[in-house]
């Protein structure tokens, strides 16, 4: 069984830096691509990065672009976000997310499994 | 980027009716669109995926169509555990945009 776990979250200063970790079991880590989603409190979802399975790949929103830096550790089944010069409009719950692709001929990147979340909030 | 647009913004239904939600990208995603159920407190579930494959465990009630820039979920004689926010995502193109929601609540 698929097993997500954030961790890292909290109440952080403005300008200042946090790094989220999710912890992974139940499947083969080094298979899948992985990605962060967050969401504000009381508002929708909002992709944040995604790294392919060998973690030679990335790509980011423009959001966090150059303030976020999304890496995993396929030895110890771990994804991570450092995020950098945090903004009070980066306050939200994080997720991290498999990268299930699925389907038949062509295979859809899809959000196939989900952690719990972890909530930053950017405050002063 | 794909702009991701849902209506309704909400909707109010009793058990037993059946209610659609349109998702339209602001360009063609063929069919790479997936829809997500989110309760309160909790995290996302994948539904459907590829517009119309239901995701494994998931009700056959739930049922996705179209193609392109338009998109539906339609949810069979609505059940008590449905009441929930419904979110579309694409998944043609990087950023994986989603819609912004469709809250379906208990009339």
């Amino acid at each position: 069984q698929v097993h997500l776990v954030e961790s890292g979250g909290g109440v952080v200063q403005p300008g200042r830096s946090l790094r989220l970790s999710c912890a992974a079991s139940g499947f083969i880590f080094s298979s899948y691509g992985m990605n962060w989603v967050r969401q504000a409190p009381g508002k929708g979802l909002e992709w944040v990065a995604v790294i392919w399975a060998d973690g030679d790949n990335y790509y980011y929103a423009d959001s966090v672009k150059g303030r976020f830096t999304i890496s995993r550790d396929n030895s110890n089944n771990t994804l991570y976000l450092q995020m950098n010069s945090l903004r009070a409009e980066d306050t939200a719950t994080y997720y991290c997310a498999r990268e299930g692709k699925l389907g038949i001929p062509v295979a859809v990147d899809t959000f196939d499994s989900w952690g719990q979340g972890t909530l930053v909030t950017v405050s002063s | 980027d794909i702009q991701m647009t849902q209506s309704p913004s909400s909707l109010s239904a009793p058990v037993g009716d059946r209610v659609t939600i349109t998702c339209r990208p602001s360009q063609s995603v063929a069919t790479y669109l997936n829809w997500y159920q989110q309760k309160p407190g909790k995290a996302p579930k994948l539904l459907i995926y590829a517009a119309s494959s239901l995701y494994r465990g998931v009700p056959s009630r739930f049922i996705g169509s179209g193609s392109g820039t338009d998109f539906t979920l339609t949810i069979n004689s609505l059940q008590p555990e449905d009441f929930a926010t419904y979110y579309c995502q694409q998944s043609f193109s990087t950023p994986f945009t989603f819609g912004p929601g469709t809250k379906v609540d208990l009339k």
